[in-house]
């Protein structure tokens, strides 16, 4: 009955080489998150999708790009791994944005994918 | 950017002990989530808040929303070994914007 699906949940891949993480979903929500977690620090959003809407953070690098063909599926593309790149990426959902409807902007968070750039 | 003060930083306790670990914020949430990280895995939602002064129990622990709606507070009871973890508070300040993580609160329980 699993939510949030990350797969790989460990990806090991050369500096340089571009590389792909997916998540998907079983929830139907709307919105889907990539968010980036080095140790001992608090996740950090990337970027989020609000149905096919993409909304990149500020301060996201170029680097990281993401694509979201249906509802149930996101990835996140890195396309020149740098060792600085090496973290915990997880994915998140919710059913809404905006706090409209109490609890829908509610984040659920997959299971990660534990990156190693080598 | 808007950054949450979360205290403790970290918890060495015994089992059985009760825990109290808070956030605070310079500015007015709407919400306050509390999630726990084990390691290698994502963070699991443990409890949501949506109103000022709302009081929520999940089993052994409990949350509240501050009246001032600048803080928040989660307590474990009686903790137990398998609540060790890395305890995160996460809000959203008006009706737009990310959701705004605190830097984690790690807890050790010695048997």
């Amino acid at each position: 009955d699993a939510m949030v699906i990350q797969n790989p949940r460990y990806q090991v891949t050369q500096f340089g080489k571009p590389v792909t993480l997916s998540c998907s979903q079983t929830l139907n929500h709307n919105v889907m998150y990539w968010y980036q977690q080095k140790s001992s620090q608090a996740p950090k959003l990337l970027f989020h999708y609000y149905d096919k809407d993409f909304n990149n953070e500020a301060d996201t690098p170029d680097n990281f790009q993401s694509r979201r063909p249906n509802t149930s599926f996101c990835f996140l593309d890195i396309r020149s791994p740098g060792l600085g790149d090496a973290a915990m990426y997880l994915c998140a959902t919710s059913r809404a944005w905006a706090p409209g409807l109490a609890g829908g902007e509610t984040q659920y968070f997959g299971p990660g994918t534990r990156l190693l750039v080598l | 950017g808007q950054q949450l003060n979360q205290s403790p930083q970290s918890m060495f306790i015994q089992e059985g002990e009760d825990v109290s670990m808070n956030c605070t914020s310079s500015s007015i949430f709407n919400t306050w989530l509390w999630y726990k990280q084990d390691p290698g895995e994502g963070p699991v939602l443990l409890i949501a808040l949506y109103k000022a002064g709302e009081l929520t129990s999940n089993g052994r622990l409990t949350a509240q929303f501050g009246i001032t709606r600048k803080d928040s507070f989660l307590n474990i009871s009686a903790s137990i070994p398998s609540d060790v973890g890395i305890y995160f508070c996460a809000g959203r300040e008006g009706s737009q914007g990310n959701l705004i993580f605190g830097k984690g609160t790690k807890l050790s329980v010695k048997p």
